[in-house]
């Protein structure tokens, strides 16, 4: 079955600096690359998502990028703030299948 | 208000009793899964189901039970089998399986003493 390696496990920066998640999959047929925001005590939320069949996805200050011949994907935040500190993760899934996730990065940052 | 509810929020229990876990969805979602998470392991896969009355074992389905008789509920027993049972269990639903969004419960923390 499909595995999802998330590197790395925690992540400190200055607040306004750039943050960069990065994950791996194993199963080449999968098509669908989802990104979550867990704050602590709540359920995870879906913050951006891509498909196999785009390489790159913006949306604001986060964007993701997928590169399929490596099979590995990541999450990029610039210009983060204090409410950007989480628990981040990400997860692949294959058509008809449930989404396996990666451990998760937690990330903090200061101001 | 359209979303998934679990009950209870927070759930104890004695060592080798059985407990079931309720999820229910008003979204008219067809796929539902439960999620397991501890600390520093993510969000692990117990089972999931695509349709009504047909489910999937997940990653740790051991010491697990599921049923799905309605579109909307899809409960989770964890049995005394299960050897670890404390943790945060999470229910989700999307409107198609694999490729869509799933739409979390705010979750239900199980202690086993």
């Amino acid at each position: 079955g499909e595995n999802v390696e998330q590197h790395p496990s925690t992540l400190s920066v200055q607040e306004g600096d750039s943050a960069v998640i990065k994950c791996t999959y194993s199963d080449s047929a999968s098509n669908y690359f989802p990104w979550y925001k867990q704050e602590l005590g709540k359920r995870p939320q879906l913050i951006i998502d891509i498909r196999s069949n785009v390489g790159e996805k913006k949306d604001q200050r986060i964007a993701v990028t997928l590169n399929k011949t490596a099979k590995h994907f990541s999450l990029h935040i610039t210009e983060t703030q204090p409410e950007d500190s989480a628990v981040y993760f990400c997860a692949a899934s294959i058509l008809r299948t449930a989404l396996i996730f990666g451990k998760g990065t937690t990330l903090s940052v200061s101001s | 208000d359209g979303g998934i509810t679990q009950s209870p929020k927070y759930l104890f229990r004695k060592e080798g009793q059985n407990v079931t876990l309720s999820c229910e969805q008003n979204l008219n979602h067809d796929a539902m899964y439960w999620y397991r998470q501890d600390p520093g392991q993510g969000l692990r896969l117990i089972y999931y189901s695509q349709i009504v009355n047909d489910f999937q074992k997940g990653d740790i389905a051991e010491g697990y039970s599921v049923s799905r008789e309605k579109k909307e509920s899809f409960p989770l027993t964890v049995t005394s089998a299960q050897k670890n049972p404390t943790a945060f269990y999470l229910c989700a639903s999307t409107l198609s399986e694999g490729s869509s969004p799933l739409h979390f419960g705010n979750g239900t923390r199980l202690t086993v003493t």
